[in-house]
């Protein structure tokens, strides 16, 4: 079965600090990880995703996050943080043997970036 | 750019209505998805279609049936509404094949139930 956890419910952060939005996964084999940002009355964007090849991945607005096999993690961090990156971040997983089957996505982190 | 179009934003409903939720994309992805979003639960899949006219169950289909008569298009059908089905749904679409590809979401429908 695949899943994924998201510890954190919320992570509060002054703006210009760094963040990190904490993410883990269970899969066989080896996983397809996604990252989602949802702003206020709004759908899911697309910020970033593994595939292969390179740990550290290069998404939108200046996300990055770091694929770590070893611990199954897939932490979004940012160097410095805006007030306009407050919304709710989302982790998704799936392996990539599973056929057909859908996405897995982690219950959801709201990020809070104070002034 | 994709685009994930939903029929409405905001919809009120009666116990015992039939509801209708439509979504449509202009990609011709082959795959689409329905998800409900609860707060403290996070995006939980209903129902998804790989192609027209198929539908697979996802993670909490009851109370739910899904139509896929056209390929940018599919329905999410509460039968018999029920306020415990008050919720934000979101329709998501994708390239058929490669599941390493990116979702697109649609705005979202938010349900009230009363």
């Amino acid at each position: 079965a695949q899943s994924v956890a998201q510890p954190e419910d919320q992570v509060n952060v002054a703006e210009g600090n760094p963040l990190t939005v904490k993410c883990t996964y269970s899969v066989s084999g080896n996983p397809y990880l996604f990252w989602y940002v949802q702003y206020p009355n709004r759908g899911l964007q697309f910020l970033l995703k593994y595939i292969t090849g390179d740990n550290l991945v290069k998404g939108s607005y200046g996300f990055e996050a770091e694929f770590n096999k070893s611990q199954t993690s897939f932490h979004l961090k940012k160097p410095s943080a805006l007030v306009s990156d407050s919304a709710l971040y989302f982790c998704a997983v799936r392996s990539r043997n599973s056929g057909n089957t859908p996405l897995v996505f982690g219950k959801g982190t709201r990020l809070s970036v104070i002034a | 750019d994709v685009k994930v179009t939903q029929s409405s934003r905001y919809l009120v409903k009666r116990t015992g209505e039939k509801v209708f939720l439509e979504c449509v994309q202009d990609m011709d992805h082959e795959n689409m998805f329905w998800y409900r979003q609860d707060p403290g639960l996070g995006l939980r899949l209903i129902y998804f279609s790989y192609d027209v006219k198929m539908k697979e169950k996802g993670d909490i289909p009851e109370g739910y049936s899904v139509s896929r008569e056209k390929k940018e298009r599919f329905s999410l059908i509460l039968e018999s509404a029920s306020t415990n089905q008050t919720s934000m749904y979101l329709c998501a679409s994708q390239t058929g094949g490669y599941f390493q590809e990116t979702q697109y979401f649609g705005p979202g429908t938010r349900l009230l139930v009363l």
